[in-house]
């Protein structure tokens, strides 16, 4: 299967202070990347779609001011937790599919451990 | 919305004994995957079957696939206790192939 690398794997920042993560794909062209969001004990949540060189697609009750992605390459999409609050601490996961390519599923980054202090 | 789920949301058993985990879906999907998340880490790919597949193993691991049930199945036979861990189940569908999470199946294998 394809790599995705996500980095950090773990953060710890400030309140008040923006963090961004990072979420490359290695051998393949993410045209499409999806963000997760998991809190402790429960599931995966879609947070957003992008797809390269559009804006992203939020799902409902996700701020798009307070999470902002940007999918500039077909390779690389970065979330930015804007402001970041205690509440936001939690781990995110990134996931990258390539349309029309070798494989049909997406392939999920290791996640990134966000705690904000 | 959560698209699988899965059930048994906790599974307690010793060490050697088989655990079943199931999910079930709402809608007709491209793929099914299952994957395994240590507390605090990220997630572990296990098997990946498609839409037009019935059955997979890779291990002590074995997936099935029922498409006119709506449903999927992960077997890990001779549990260990490493393979205490929850697992996932994630379906994309339709032409946006978006992964989507069940709740999970918090497996304890006890030495």
């Amino acid at each position: 299967g394809a790599v995705v690398s996500q980095h950090p794997s773990r953060v710890i920042c400030k309140s008040g202070t923006s963090v961004k993560i990072e979420c490359r794909s290695l051998d393949f062209q993410a045209t499409t990347m999806f963000w997760y969001r998991q809190f402790p004990k429960q599931s995966l949540m879609l947070m957003a779609t992008s797809n390269e060189g559009s804006k992203a697609t939020y799902e409902q009750g996700v701020e798009k001011d307070k999470f902002l992605i940007n999918h500039a390459s077909l390779t690389l999409s970065t979330l930015t937790v804007t402001s970041a609050h205690p509440e936001d601490s939690s781990f995110y996961i990134c996931s990258a599919r390539e349309f029309g390519g070798t494989y049909t599923e997406a392939f999920f980054g290791q996640g990134t451990r966000l705690t904000v202090v | 919305s959560q698209q699988g789920e899965e059930d048994p949301q906790a599974l307690s058993i010793q060490e050697g004994e088989n655990a079943t985990m199931n999910c079930s879906y709402k809608t007709s999907i491209n793929n099914l995957q299952w994957y395994r998340q240590n507390s605090g880490r990220g997630l572990v790919h296990l098997i990946l079957i498609r839409s037009n597949e019935r059955e997979k193993h890779s291990g002590r691991l074995r997936v099935t696939l029922d498409t006119s049930k709506k449903s999927s199945s992960l077997l890990i036979t001779a549990s260990r206790a490493a393979d205490t861990a929850s697992y996932f189940c994630a379906t994309d569908s339709g032409g946006s192939y978006i992964p989507t999470f069940g709740r999970g199946t918090s497996l304890i294998v006890h030495p």
